[in-house]
């Protein structure tokens, strides 16, 4: 089955400290890989995409991530917290071979400590 | 409009009422798509159309659920013979395509009382 896993369903991190949420696809075929953003009764905003050009990719509000074929991950990371990235993540997968539909990860709430 | 507008943005319902939730995509996108997100979980997929073609409705709980695009644009899904379990937020989403991102409305809330 093709699908993403986000591995962390909870991450906390001090304020001005890393960030790193992870997650992985499972896909026969390159997929493209998404991360949004969603936070408290608000909708949901793209942050970043991958669709087979650069690996590395960048993204609103200093967030990256990186496509790492070897290890089917895209992991979302920014290398110092703010308050205001307080937030559901989510990771989303879509392939043109099979569903042809976004399909979602559970999600990771990031909670930032003062 | 400048982006997807869905509306009603709230709607309480009695039990066993008929719902119509309506999208309007951003023009001129290709792709549009319906999700539920339940409070505290993810988005589920539910069905979305290429132009007014409905490409895969394989979300779609039970067949009180259906969705339409007849022109390729605005799209309404609509819900026979409420229940209580199909309170959630239903999010309609817009792409240019079918491999690029989707952007999202703002929702509708639901509540089947």
């Amino acid at each position: 089955a093709q699908s993403v896993t986000q591995l962390d369903s909870h991450v906390s991190v001090s304020e001005g400290t890393p960030v790193l949420l992870r997650c992985n696809y499972s896909s026969s075929y390159s997929p493209s890989l998404f991360w949004y953003v969603q936070h408290p009764n608000k909708g949901l905003q793209l942050l970043l995409k991958y669709t087979s050009a650069a690996t590395l990719v960048k993204g609103i509000n200093g967030f990256e991530a990186e496509f790492k074929k070897s290890e089917t991950s895209f992991h979302l990371t920014k290398p110092s917290a703010h308050m205001s990235d307080a937030a559901e993540y989510f990771c989303v997968f879509y392939s043109a071979f099979g569903n042809e539909k976004l399909t979602f990860g559970t999600g990771t709430r990031l909670t930032i400590i003062p | 409009g400048a982006g997807v507008s869905q509306s009603p943005r709230y709607k309480v319902t009695k039990r066993g009422q008929d719902v119509a939730l309506r999208c309007d995509p951003i023009s001129g996108h290709v792709s549009l798509y319906w999700y539920r997100q339940a409070l505290g979980q993810g988005p589920e997929f539910l069905t979305y159309f290429n132009y007014e073609a409905q490409q895969d409705k394989s979300g779609l709980p039970n067949d009180r659920f259906s969705a339409e695009r007849p022109e390729g644009s605005i799209s309404t899904l609509t819900i026979q013979r409420t229940e209580q379990r199909d309170s959630a937020m239903y999010r309609c989403a817009s792409s240019p395509r079918s491999n690029t991102e989707a952007f999202f409305g703002q929702g509708t809330r639901l509540t089947v009382v």
